[in-house]
């Protein structure tokens, strides 16, 4: 399948810092990218879809002031945690979808998650 | 109520059990369904798509009943090696998941 990358793949940071997450399609053009998150024992949920040059379309309660996202190429997404808090803790996970050519167009390749942890 | 459900187990079968997971959505106009594999601390990955028609890959059986918007996977013959939340995805123009359910195989 292709593959995709993320950095980093932990941070700790310290309360009201940034962070910034990358998602990237390494072997593939990604038109389309997804942000997700898992606390612990649970699932994930989804937090916002990057269509490249547009927009991100974020879910009901997900704060886009919070957690900016820029899909400036269609093989980068960014993700960015500004003022992160205790609760922003969690595993945050993307996923690429594109155009492959012979792969499913509806098939979507996550990233290895980058865990975050907020002191 | 959730677009996407499932019992979240966990279920803990022995060695060479058959074990099966279902899983519900919300959505009826859902195109696409999956079912995931998920390693603690791990991002999830395709175990395998379902159609309508069933279908199976070695040791693993999924279903999908679109009348009833349900989706089951079968594992026969567990081996300790399937341990693991085993998420279903259903896709519309975006993937959403369950909660998946937590197996432990034991000797």
């Amino acid at each position: 399948g292709a593959v995709v990358s993320q950095h980093p793949s932990w941070v700790i940071c310290k309360s009201g810092t940034s962070v910034k997450i990358e998602c990237r399609s390494l072997d593939f053009q990604a038109t389309t990218m997804f942000w997700y998150r898992q606390f612990p024992k649970q699932s994930l949920m989804l937090m916002a879809t990057s269509n490249e040059g547009s927009k991100a379309t974020y879910e009901q309660g997900v704060e886009k002031d919070k957690f900016l996202i820029n899909h400036a190429s269609l093989t980068l997404s960014t993700l960015t945690v500004t003022s992160a808090h205790p609760e922003d803790s969690s595993f945050y996970i993307c996923s690429a979808r594109g155009d492959r050519g012979r792969s499913s167009y509806n098939e979507q390749f996550f990233g290895p998650g980058t865990r975050l942890t907020v002191l | 109520r959730k677009e996407v459900e499932q019992d979240p187990g966990p279920f803990n079968v022995p060695e060479g059990a058959t074990v099966a997971f279902n899983c519900t959505y919300s959505n009826s106009a859902s195109q696409s369904f999956f079912w995931y594999r998920q390693d603690c601390r791990k991002e999830p990955k395709l175990l395998m798509s379902v159609y309508s028609s069933g279908n199976e890959d070695g040791r693993f059986t999924a279903q999908l009943n679109r009348a009833s918007q349900y989706i089951s996977l079968l594992i026969r013959d567990s081996k300790l090696s399937d341990s693991a939340t085993y998420l279903c995805a259903v896709n519309t123009d975006k993937l959403i998941f369950g909660t998946g359910t937590r197996l432990q195989v034991f000797p």
